[in-house]
């Protein structure tokens, strides 16, 4: 079965401590990419990565980190820096340019307590 | 990257056909027109994609007017499962999703 794994679907974070989220595709997808959705609203980029060992920042990318080691694999780092990390995180790929269609896992949402 | 504008929300009844509008006044010459669906607590799903003219798969149909400064996503005969919310996006070369708001359809029984 090919597609997109997200894990945890849910996760809880004491303030001041890092966070993993893993990101796993079997599409053999080049590229790669992490956005945050708050309630009622779209979705902002996070970091995305076309390629293995690069990526790039996305919109709102401070107080987060990632790595490209592998083809299939892009976890996202929540760290303290980040202020306000409770959210509902989506991890995507796709096929590098023009007309491809994303596909996306099935999120992991995050809260602070 | 070519900006679009669609209705924060929309309501329907179960039966009826929904017409969902999105606007991308700037589009470029190589840039396709691409809409998502999403549900509550999943992420996006590919809904259909379109260059020109009209698009149809078994979902919904894309209409595409000649100067392609908008486009008009239809899904046939709504059901209460296709309460969700729908975004438009102009994708291109330098190909990197980006979402709007998108517009929130509400099926009434």
């Amino acid at each position: 079965d090919g597609g997109i794994t997200q894990s945890p679907k849910y996760l809880f974070r004491k303030e001041g401590q890092n966070v993993t989220l893993s990101c796993e595709q079997n599409l053999n997808h080049d590229a790669m990419y992490w956005y945050r959705q708050d309630p009622g609203q779209g979705l902002r980029l996070i970091y995305y990565s076309q390629i293995v060992n690069d990526f790039q920042k996305g919109d709102i990318a401070e107080g987060y980190s990632v790595s490209r080691e592998k083809k299939e694999s892009f976890p996202l780092t929540v760290t303290s820096a980040q202020k306000n990390p409770t959210a509902f995180y989506l991890c995507a790929s796709s096929s590098w340019g023009g007309n491809t269609e994303a596909f996306f896992g099935q999120g992991t949402r995050l809260t602070v307590v | 990257l070519a900006k679009t504008t669609q209705p924060i929300s929309m309501d329907s009844y179960e039966g009826q056909e929904v017409n969902i509008t999105c606007s991308h006044n700037n589009i470029a010459t190589n840039d396709y027109i691409t809409w998502y669906q999403q549900f509550p607590s999943q992420g996006p799903r590919f809904i259909i994609q379109g260059y020109k003219t009209k698009v149809t798969n078994e979902v919904a149909s894309l209409f595409i007017p000649a100067d392609r400064k908008s486009s008009t996503l239809s899904l046939p005969r709504v059901s209460l499962s296709d309460t969700a919310v729908y975004y438009c996006l102009v994708v291109g070369g330098s190909y990197i999703p980006t979402f709007g708001r998108g517009t929130s359809l509400i099926v009434h029984p």
